[in-house]
Parts: structure tokens; sequence; C-alpha cells
């Protein structure tokens, strides 16, 4: 059974830093790995997507990469700021998405 | 457009009452799906589409009714919840039903009283 774990759980961080989240996964059959984000009580917004044949992805501040070898994704946050303060989700597409259990971040002024 | 929309966004019932909750995308996609998601939990994969067709039913309980009507719409009925039934329920959809991005609505928040 696919288990896909995010570390760290939560992050509270200052206004300017990079940050690295990360998703580990037990098995490597995977098509693809989305990134979202959440903010509280909303839906789904998806930052990244990267297919199985890629090992990067990038859309402005944000760089995701992927080794299936290892069972791991990071997503790199540039100059995080206040407004990337949410949960972010990673998941796998096998036959559907498995969710990571999310990293909850704060960005403070 | 790459927007799903999904109505009401909030729904208090009984658990004698009987409703739905409806989803619609206008982005071609011909799959669709449902999530349930409780606090602080990642979303849980409910019921899967394909090309109009359910395709997956993740063991839920038959007091959860799904129903696509057409490509765009996708209806869930909810009939005598239990109180652990609340939750926030999203809906999404993607062009195909694997290989692909999924797009999610908002979602509707759930209390079942």
């Amino acid at each position: 059974k696919q288990e896909v774990t995010q570390i760290p759980a939560a992050l509270s961080v200052p206004e300017g830093e990079n940050l690295v989240l990360n998703c580990s996964f037990t098995d490597s059959a995977i098509y693809n790995l989305q990134w979202f984000r959440q903010d509280p009580g909303k839906g789904l917004t998806s930052l990244l997507l990267i297919q199985s044949s890629q090992r990067e992805q990038t859309s402005g501040r944000l760089n995701a990469s992927l080794d299936k070898s290892s069972g791991r994704s990071t997503l790199y946050i540039a100059a995080s700021q206040p407004g990337d303060s949410a949960t972010y989700l990673c998941a796998l597409d096998t036959d559907k998405l498995i969710f990571g259990t999310g990293t909850r971040l704060q960005v403070f002024p | 457009d790459t927007e799903v929309t999904q109505t009401p966004k909030h729904l208090v019932m009984g658990m004698t009452n009987k409703k739905s909750l409806k989803c619609e995308q206008h982005m071609g996609h011909r799959a669709m799906y449902w999530y349930k998601q409780k606090a602080k939990k990642p979303p849980e994969l409910m019921f899967v589409y394909s090309y109009e067709k359910l395709s997956i039913n993740e063991s839920v309980p038959s007091r959860f009714s799904p129903e696509c009507p057409n490509s765009s719409l996708l209806n869930l009925h909810l009939h005598a919840l239990q109180p652990e039934d609340s939750a926030l329920y999203l809906c999404a959809s993607s062009q195909d039903v694997i290989f692909v991005e999924q797009y999610f609505g908002p979602g509707t928040r759930l209390t079942v009283t």
C-alpha cells in the first residue's frame, strides 16, 4: 500500500526565507506527482505537476523536484512571503490521487 | 476557464434530511471526482466518474449517492447522514482519469446535526 509522508508537519518562518518542503512515498510506481496548496476551509489550488519521466518543474518562485528511485519529492519556495501561508499537500497519481499528510506553513512579516 | 464550481458553499442538515451537492465544470474534462476531507486531514477519494460512468467507488456508504447527469455536472445526493459525515466535500475534474492535472473546486462545508 502506497504511503505518503510530508515533513515537516508544520513550519513557521520569517518573511524572505527560502524553504524546502519534503514528500516521501513508498512505491515508485507512479504516473505523476502533483503539489497543491490549501488555504483554511478552502479548496485545493494546483501548484505544479511533475510527470513520472520528469525530474523537476518550475513556476515563479516555486520549484518541485521528483526522484522516483529514492521515493522523494521536494517543493522549494524562494523568498517566502506572508501570502504563502497555507497547507501544502503533495499527491501521487497511481490509478487515483493519494495525498500526503501535509505541511502547514506560516510565514510572518 | 480553469474553474470548478460547487454549490452550496455551506450546508447544515439533519440526519433525516435529503440534500444534494452540485459540482460543475466547463473545461471539457471527462473525469470528475468527489473527495471528503475531515479537519486537519488530507482529502480522501470517494467516487470517480470517467466519461459519465462511475469507474471508482471507494467503498462509500450507500447514504452517499453520486450522479453524473452530463459531462459538465456532478451531483452527490445525501440521505440519512450521520454526524461523523460532517466534513468539507471537494469536487475535482481532469481531462482524463490518469496522467493529468486535477482541478479542485472550493468545496461544500457540510454539517450534520
